[in-house]
């Protein structure tokens, strides 16, 4: 079945470090991958979407890019703010539509 | 605003007693999920609709979990008979029948069970 497996918190990191969060992911097919984000007291929101090998999906200075050989979709920035204190989920969504996540991984920006 | 909407935001009841969720989703959208998350977990997959047939349901979906969509617009999960290991936060999602698959999320239902 599908899985994603992703880089365990929490992450505390200062105002204007570099952010890395590791993902990879099984699946028997060739599925989109997705970052979404939750923000203390919000919903999940789509951070960035990517649907194919070598594609980069980017947004609010974020990015990951699908590497089909690495099984990965790594999400990076380089430069966070105390506004990106939320916990981050790695999904992918296959044929079958569903999303499977990772646990999450909380991040917190001190400024 | 046009986004997901769930109703209740809140729900506490006690053991055996049956509660039922609302989604409302975005009003283009044919597809409806249904996920359950509990804390320090990622939210995982319990039912979809594509428009008023409910195509698919993940095992975690006991019998005393039933979702309906009747006229392909709002949706709504009931479980009967509440155990304590139901409580979670129970999110809604919808999606275009084509493309990427990109869900949106509504703000979710938090149960618990007492």
């Amino acid at each position: 079945g599908n899985s994603v497996t992703q880089m365990e918190g929490p992450v505390t990191l200062s105002e204007e470090a570099f952010l890395t969060i590791n993902c990879t992911y099984t699946a028997t097919g060739y599925p989109s991958l997705f970052w979404y984000v939750q923000y203390p007291g919000e919903g999940l929101q789509l951070l960035l979407k990517a649907t194919k090998a070598d594609d980069k999906g980017s947004n609010k200075g974020f990015e990951a890019t699908y590497r089909k050989e690495t099984t990965s979709f790594h999400l990076e920035k380089g430069s966070v703010q105390v506004s990106d204190s939320a916990v981050y989920f790695c999904a992918l969504s296959d044929s079958d539509y569903k999303l499977s996540f990772g646990a999450g991984t909380t991040v917190t920006v001190r400024a | 605003d046009t986004g997901v909407s769930q109703d209740p935001r809140h729900k506490i009841t006690k053991r055996g007693q049956n509660v039922t969720f609302r989604c409302d989703p975005i009003s283009e959208h044919n597809r409806l999920y249904w996920y359950r998350q509990t804390l320090g977990q990622g939210p995982e997959f319990l039912t979809y609709f594509q428009n008023e047939a409910q195509l698919e349901k993940s095992r975690l979906l006991s019998d005393r979990f039933s979702a309906e969509r009747p006229k392909g617009s709002f949706s709504t999960l009931e479980i009967q008979r509440t155990e304590q290991g139901d409580s979670a936060m129970y999110l809604c999602a919808s999606s275009f029948q084509d493309g990427p698959n990109e869900q949106f999320f509504g703000p979710g239902t938090r149960l618990t069970v007492l």
